[in-house]
């Protein structure tokens, strides 16, 4: 079947702007995690939905970045005033039980 | 807090050698572990993973690992490397009960032909 995909493949945006990053998962998976992967900072835990309960937003690096999921289904992740450091790619994963989180191609967002 | 270490962050194999990948892992509790591999330009692909069965976990790609808690330990092994084994290689950790996947630096295999 069709894996996690995401939106865009590569994103370039000027210092400032907002961008929203899109994560389709796969069908049926209930729970949906952001990671960011910068060479700084290697994989980092962003944001965890499962079902429709409250989300885990414990990862996220500052109030400028926020992320939702509608119909349990798919999930943007919008960072407002992007600045340099903000530069990496995302990565989107769901997954349904037994703690196998199957990942998308990312996301490469450059802030320039 | 679960913490994982990769040692080696680039490791170089002749075609047909074996890989072995480090991962340790630091936990009170015997942990989830996986291993990924990713492609360049790719995301991650779970390769293998142990959820307390068996300790000698066999995944894709003739890869498996083995879990060692008197050494905390997971390593990933392959008996002969091909050349299309040449990716990042990643460790993560998950706890019982937890789903937050912690991930060591990654190690990056080269493989000479």
């Amino acid at each position: 079947g069709a894996g996690v995909s995401q939106s865009p493949s590569n994103k370039v945006t000027e210092k400032g702007k907002d961008v929203e990053l899109r994560c389709d998962p796969i069908s049926g998976h209930t729970a949906l995690y952001w990671y960011r992967q910068s060479l700084g900072q290697g994989l980092e835990f962003l944001i965890y939905f499962q079902g429709n309960s409250a989300p885990d937003k414990s990862g996220l690096p500052s109030d400028r970045f926020s992320a939702e999921r509608t119909g349990g289904s798919v999930s943007t992740l919008t960072i407002q005033r992007t600045q340099q450091e903000d530069s990496a790619v995302y990565l989107c994963a769901s997954s349904s039980i037994g703690y196998e989180q199957y990942f998308g191609p990312g996301t490469r967002l450059t802030v320039t | 807090a679960q913490s994982v270490t990769q040692l080696g962050s680039h490791v170089s194999v002749s075609e047909g050698a074996l890989v072995l990948l480090r991962c340790n892992y630091s936990s009170s509790v015997p942990p989830y572990l996986f291993w990924y591999v990713q492609y360049p330009n790719q995301g991650l692909q779970l390769l293998l993973k142990y959820t307390s069965a068996a300790t000698l976990v066999k995944g894709i790609n003739g890869f498996e690992a083995e879990f060692k808690k008197s050494e905390t330990s997971f390593h990933l092994t392959k008996p002969s490397a091909h050349m299309s084994d040449a990716a990042e290689y990643f460790c993560a950790a998950t706890g019982a009960g937890s789903y937050q996947l912690t991930f060591g630096k990654g190690t990056k295999l080269s493989v000479i032909p």
